[in-house]
Formats: structure tokens, sequence, C-alpha cells
């Protein structure tokens, strides 16, 4: 079984500071790896995936995530935080077993001040 | 308008009422899943479909009914609505099976049992 675990259901920043939100699974088979934003109100929408090949993988809004097999970890960061990037954050794991289902971490929302 | 739309955005029952949750896609996608998202759980998958009349249970299937007969269409039935059945509830598709592919997520559902 799956599991995705996102420490800090909460994280407080600055504008302009660094954004770091972290993500560690458990996975039986080398995973797929997601994160999603959710602005209130909204749907999810996709930030960036991993799936194979180079572990930094670049996404939307200047967003990253290292996949990091030996720690079981795919922590997003962003260099600089904008008051726009105010929002809930999923990390998420697919097992890749023929059906492309989703485990979601329990999310970490990203609190952003002046 | 293309992509994914829910329906009602919104909706208040009672205890023991029978609700339909509605779920249209445009992309004709094979793939379709409903999840529900409540405080401090993250978003729980209740079934899902890979194809019009192939359904299966997700995590937390108990007291939802799924139908497909075409494609596009993925209602989501609580044959008698509990309290503990109060969430957001999102669909969301993908392209293909068996591939780290994007799920498309909808709006989201706010549904309140009395």
């Amino acid at each position: 079984a799956q599991s995705v675990t996102q420490l800090g259901s909460h994280v407080s920043v600055s504008e302009g500071a660094l954004v770091l939100l972290r993500c560690n699974y458990s996975s039986s088979v080398p995973p797929y790896l997601f994160w999603y934003v959710q602005y209130p109100n909204q749907g999810l929408q996709l930030l960036l995936k991993y799936t194979t090949g180079a572990t930094l993988v670049k996404g939307i809004n200047g967003f990253e995530a290292e996949f990091k097999k030996s720690e079981t970890s795919f922590h997003l960061t962003k260099p600089s935080a904008h008051m726009s990037d105010a929002a809930e954050y999923f990390c998420a794991v697919s097992d890749r077993r023929g059906y492309s289902t989703l485990t979601f971490g329990k999310g970490t929302m990203l609190l952003v001040s002046p | 308008d293309a992509g994914i739309t829910q329906s009602p955005r919104y909706k208040i029952t009672e205890t023991g009422r029978q609700v339909t949750l509605m779920c249209h896609q445009t992309w004709s996608h094979s793939y379709m899943f409903w999840y529900r998202q409540d405080l401090g759980h993250g978003l729980r998958l209740i079934y899902y479909s890979a194809a019009a009349d192939i359904t299966d249970k997700g995590e937390v299937p108990d007291g939802y009914v799924v139908s497909r007969s075409k494609t596009e269409n993925f209602p989501l039935t609580l044959e008698s609505a509990t309290r503990s059945q109060t969430s957001v509830y999102f669909c969301a598709s993908s392209a293909l099976a068996g591939d780290p592919d994007t799920q498309y997520f909808g709006p989201g559902t706010r549904l309140t049992v009395l």
C-alpha cells in the first residue's frame, strides 16, 4: 500500500522568502509523484510531476521539486514566495499498476504575509 | 464549454434522502474518479471508472453508488445520505490508463447533510 506524509498542516512565510513544503512517500514500487495546488473554492491544479528521468522537476509558477529515492522524499520549493502563492498544496503518489489512481497527502496550507 | 464540470456546486439535504452529484467531461477521457475532501484527511478516492460500464471501488466506497453509461458522465449517488457524508466532492478525469497522466479536477460540489 502507498502512503504520503506531508509535514506541517500549515506553513507560514514572508513574501520574498523561500518556500519549502515537505513530502515523504511510501511505495512498494518505483512511484510517480505529483504536487497539486488548490486555491480557495476551486478544484486541484497540477503543479508538477515526476515520472522517470531527471530527478529535479520544474513546474508552473516557479515551483520545483526533487525526487530523492534514498530519502523517499519529494519536497516542493520556490525561491521567493509571492502573495498569490497562498493556497493549499497536496502531494500525491501513483503506484502505476494499470490504473492511474492517486493517493494524496493531507495537504499543507501555505500562508504568505507581506 | 470544454473541460470538466460538476453540478450542483452547493447542495443541502437531509439525512436519509437520496442525492446525486453530476460530473461531465468533454475530453473523452477514459478514466474518471470521485474523491471526497475532508479537513485533516486530504482527498480520498471513493470510486473510479476505466471506461463506460466499468467501475471499481476506491478507499471509501461505503454509502455511495456510481454508474457510467456514457464516457463523458460519471454521476455519484448517495442512496441514503448521512451526516458523515457532509464533505466537498471532486470529480476528476485522466486520458490514459496505466500511464502517469495528469488528473484534471472539476470545481467541486460542497454537500451538507443536515
